[in-house]
């Protein structure tokens, strides 16, 4: 299994721009999530899913919209990118939303112009 | 949740026993403790997680106090490889995943 998976690695857009972070996991589990971390600071979530077709907000979801038509793909989207969104995004993924372990991605740094 | 104190930061001498103290004095009767921990730029990996009992695994044990107002990891023999910054995380069993709150947590640094 190839696990949790992210790309890209690196990415640095202009203000304004707008860009998907994709994410992808091989474990069929049902729950999906983003993370953003800044320096400093913990992880804070951004949006989750418990399942194909559902998402919902979590602590700082303004300026990310997220769907999730399949299974295995949990893809985030800035529509409309800022400075304050420069950080490092992961991805994490569980069996189930009530599930012990968490398994994280490698995660995007992304940079704001 | 419960609240979780930790300290900022630790030294641990390589080849050693690095014990991670965490406060959660606020914790209720169904919040397990879990451990966290994240390598330099790579996203957390879950360590270890226990309700009252005590806990060992491959990579590090859990002690829990009888009183569960406190908890320390302890990774028996650190290698410089155990250098990340460590989450103490509490969770009621029936919340969901999106309720895990990561707050600073300790960075250990292993001295070689």
């Amino acid at each position: 299994n190839a696990g949790v998976t992210q790309t890209p690695k690196f990415q640095v857009l202009k203000t304004g721009q707008s860009m998907t972070l994709q994410c992808a996991q091989d474990m069929n589990h049902e729950y999906m999530s983003w993370y953003r971390q800044d320096p400093g600071m913990g992880l804070r979530l951004i949006h989750y899913s418990v399942g194909a077709g559902i998402t919902d907000q979590g602590e700082v979801p303004n300026g990310y919209n997220v769907s999730r038509s399949t299974t295995e793909d949990f893809p985030l989207r800035l529509l409309s990118a800022a400075p304050s969104q420069t950080s490092v995004y992961f991805c994490a993924s569980s069996y189930s939303k009530v599930a012990i372990t968490q398994y994280f991605g490698p995660g995007t740094r992304l940079t704001v112009l | 949740d419960a609240k979780t104190t930790q300290p900022p930061s630790m030294d641990c001498a390589e080849g050693r026993a690095a014990n991670l103290p965490c406060n959660h004095s606020t914790i209720s009767g169904n919040e397990y403790v879990y451990w966290y921990r994240q390598i330099h730029s790579q996203g957390p990996q879950y360590i270890i997680h226990g309700l009252k009992n005590n806990e060992t695994n491959e990579m590090a044990s859990l002690i829990i106090t009888e009183d569960r107002k406190s908890s320390t990891l302890i990774l028996p023999h650190a290698t410089l490889r155990d250098t990340a910054v460590y989450y103490c995380i509490v969770r009621a069993t029936n919340f969901g995943n999106e309720k895990l709150t990561f707050g600073t947590g300790t960075r250990l640094t292993i001295i070689p």
